[in-house]
């Protein structure tokens, strides 16, 4: 069956550490993005691609990265830069007929 | 900035009634409503894609509408039943966006037996 594959499922982080995100899809889609999630808030765009060795920053990049290199896999990683990196992280890909997600990952700062 | 809001945040209904919900969204430059499903511990899955004024669609006990010139979108479930308990999330897609959908906060939807 086609669709996203997201791990961790739970992630947890030291202070100071990066984490990395992983993000795969095998439906062939050419744009994926990545959304954090806080209670009480929508879903709010950290970055996206559109194509393969490009990507663009959404509304909140600051303190994320992320790397294009393979059309099947959009990893995510939270830098030490980001202050407040406790989130749910959902991927997704897309045609025009609708996004399709990962189950997300809850990364938890201790 | 464009925003998309939902409205109510939470709702609480019994088993049999129907219910519906409001997204509105700015009405330049609009392209398509997305209308999503998103249960706890799964992932977010499409309802509906609509771009006309006017347009309705229907899937089984839910349907919805659309009113591209005021800009806002109805989700309507019928007869609600306790799997229909989710937060129902809309977004919206611009011309002059890149392709990004713009996604309201969410109406969380509880169906007490």
């Amino acid at each position: 069956d086609g669709g996203i594959t997201q791990s961790p499922k739970y992630l947890f982080r030291k202070e100071g550490q990066n984490v990395t995100l992983s993000c795969e899809q095998n439906l062939n889609h050419d744009a994926m993005y990545w959304y954090r999630q806080d209670p009480g808030q929508g879903l709010r765009l950290i970055y996206y691609s559109q194509i393969v060795n490009d990507f663009q920053k959404g509304d909140i990049a600051e303190g994320y990265s992320v790397s294009r290199e393979k059309k099947e896999s959009f990893p995510l990683t939270v830098t030490s830069a980001q202050k407040n990196p406790t989130a749910f992280y959902l991927c997704a890909s897309s045609t025009f007929y609708g996004y399709t997600f990962g189950s997300g990952t809850r990364l938890t700062v201790v | 900035i464009l925003n998309v809001e939902q409205s109510p945040q939470s709702l609480h209904v019994q088993e049999g009634d129907s219910t519906n919900f409001t997204c509105s969204f700015p009405s330049s430059n609009f392209y398509a409503l997305h209308w999503y499903r998103w249960e706890t511990a799964k992932s977010p899955e499409a309802l509906f894609v609509m771009t006309l004024n006017g347009d309705e669609k229907k899937k089984g006990r839910i349907s919805a509408t659309l009113n591209t010139k005021e800009g806002y979108s109805y989700l309507y479930i019928k007869g609600s039943q306790p799997e229909d308990s989710a937060t129902y999330l809309c977004a919206a897609l611009f011309y002059n966006q890149g392709g990004k959908l713009i996604f309201g906060q969410g109406t969380e939807l509880s169906v007490k037996p």
